[in-house]
């Protein structure tokens, strides 16, 4: 089993949609999650940590569940401007290397 | 407050040469990780700097390797290249103890806008 397994997406959809993604990741030990965002040909920038059960920040929740070993990224009210590749990041203590899934591509069209 | 800085942005390479890339951290940040990410994939981990030495490193052959300096910022170098490190450079810098808050360390890496490099 891979570290981190993500949707293989693309996922497309239209304005104003809700789309989910799901991220498993194999380390039992990873204590807290990253949520990154990266757009085509840029860095990845960090859309939302979690340190607990969840997280929420306006139109992003990420919920985690450390018994199945998953993490998932619900989007409300797609933007366009959401268009973007999100990346699963699960770590175990500071100081540690990011071990990165390879991303779930997402198109928001109108 | 200047974030992660990375030069230069595009690099073309020949096979067999040698190329260094540079990091300079976020303000107020100890330790600069480096990433290469090939097209379409995740970012993979090269290796840790912190407190001048490598402190983790990833599944890089030694043609890879690294530097840190006094003031935080950092280096790559990568020797003998092939076509297949083709790929986009990332540098992230974090606090080594973590970001401040909370019971859990954090190691909120911010990354730089990355060397694109080419060989060819």
């Amino acid at each position: 089993r891979k570290e981190v397994e993500q949707d293989p997406g693309p996922f497309n959809v239209p304005e104003g949609a809700t789309v989910a993604f799901n991220c498993t990741y194999s380390n039992s030990a990873s204590q807290s999650f990253f949520w990154y965002r990266q757009d085509c040909r840029k860095e990845p920038k960090l859309l939302m940590s979690v340190y607990s059960s969840g997280n929420e920040d306006g139109r992003f929740t990420a919920q985690l569940n450390r018994a199945s070993q998953y993490i998932s990224l619900l989007i409300r009210d797609s933007k366009l401007s959401d268009s973007a590749t999100y990346l699963c990041v699960p770590f175990n203590q500071a100081g540690t290397a990011l071990i990165f899934g390879k991303g779930t591509t997402l198109s928001v069209s109108s | 407050d200047a974030g992660v800085t990375q030069s230069p942005t595009h690099l073309i390479k020949t096979r067999g040469q040698q190329v260094t890339l540079r990091c300079s951290p976020k303000s107020g940040h100890d330790t600069v990780s480096w990433y290469q990410q090939a097209l379409g994939q995740g970012p993979q981990f090269i290796f840790q700097y912190y407190e001048e030495e490598e402190r983790q490193r990833g599944n890089f052959p030694d043609r890879f390797s690294g530097h840190q300096f006094p003031n935080y910022s950092s280096e790559l170098n990568v020797n003998a290249l092939l076509l297949g490190d083709s790929a986009l450079y990332l540098c992230a810098s974090s606090l080594a103890a973590g970001e401040p808050g909370g019971t859990i360390p954090r190691n909120e890496q911010f990354f730089g806008p990355g060397t694109r490099l080419t060989v060819l």
